[in-house]
């Protein structure tokens, strides 16, 4: 089992929709927990990281961590054309010296 | 935020040849600097760890003669990929992190693709 599990879709979905992207992860060391966006042939930006479980919310982004279930999502509302990129979770367990375990990413196409 | 460069953003060789990938930091000094290799599809996978002045710290599997990593400097890192062979085909990125930042705050460059004919 790979430490972290992420559909690679792609997820197509029309602009406007409400967006749910997930990864499932196997280590329970992990407590800190990133959501990347990547465009084509691009380095990844982060978009939002969160400590332990619970919610984080910025603009029309929202992560959400359940570390019971090892379970950790990102909410994209009113999703728009520029959405459209590879989201890719990441997660580690320590904030000081300590090295990133990253998803495979999904891709997302949000048609106009 | 945080700058980093990755040069060349293309760059195709012969088998046998060596090619050297700079990852730069433009607004911050990064004690830390990570390399990664991504395959079509895949996720990133960590190649190698450097601090500057010190030797880099290898992932299991990574053939640390083959890929050279130097960090000289707090701005500047470089991965060598020598003897390259057409396996060695992928996107390679590096990101770059403070002296008093988290993990997390890793800036990634806009990667290097190397295609080896």
């Amino acid at each position: 089992q790979k430490e972290v599990e992420q559909d690679p879709g792609p997820l197509s979905v029309p602009e406007g929709a409400i967006v749910s992207l997930n990864c499932t992860y196997s280590n329970s060391a992990f407590q800190y927990f990133m959501w990347y966006r990547q465009y084509s042939r691009k380095g990844p930006e982060l978009l939002m990281y969160t400590y332990s479980s619970g919610n984080k919310e910025d603009g029309r982004f929202t992560a959400q961590v359940d570390k019971s279930s090892k379970y950790i999502s990102l909410f994209i509302r009113d999703s728009q054309p520029s959405d459209s990129a590879t989201y890719l979770c990441a997660m580690t367990a320590s904030s000081g010296y300590s090295t990133l375990t990253f998803g495979k990413g999904t891709m997302l196409l949000v048609s106009p | 935020g945080a700058v980093v460069s990755q040069h060349p953003s293309w760059v195709i060789c012969k088998s046998g040849t060596s090619v050297k990938i700079e990852c730069r930091s433009l607004d911050f000094q990064a004690t830390t600097m990570f390399w990664y290799r991504q395959f079509p599809k895949q996720s990133l996978m960590l190649m190698a760890t450097s601090n500057e002045g010190s030797k880099a710290t290898y992932e299991q599997g990574v053939e640390k003669d083959k890929f050279l990593i130097n960090h000289a400097s707090l701005t500047l890192s470089t991965l060598t990929v020598t003897s390259a062979h057409p396996e060695d085909s992928s996107f390679y990125i590096c990101s770059a992190r403070g002296r008093s930042s988290s993990t997390y705050e890793q800036y990634f460059g806009p990667g290097t693709r190397l295609t080896v004919t």
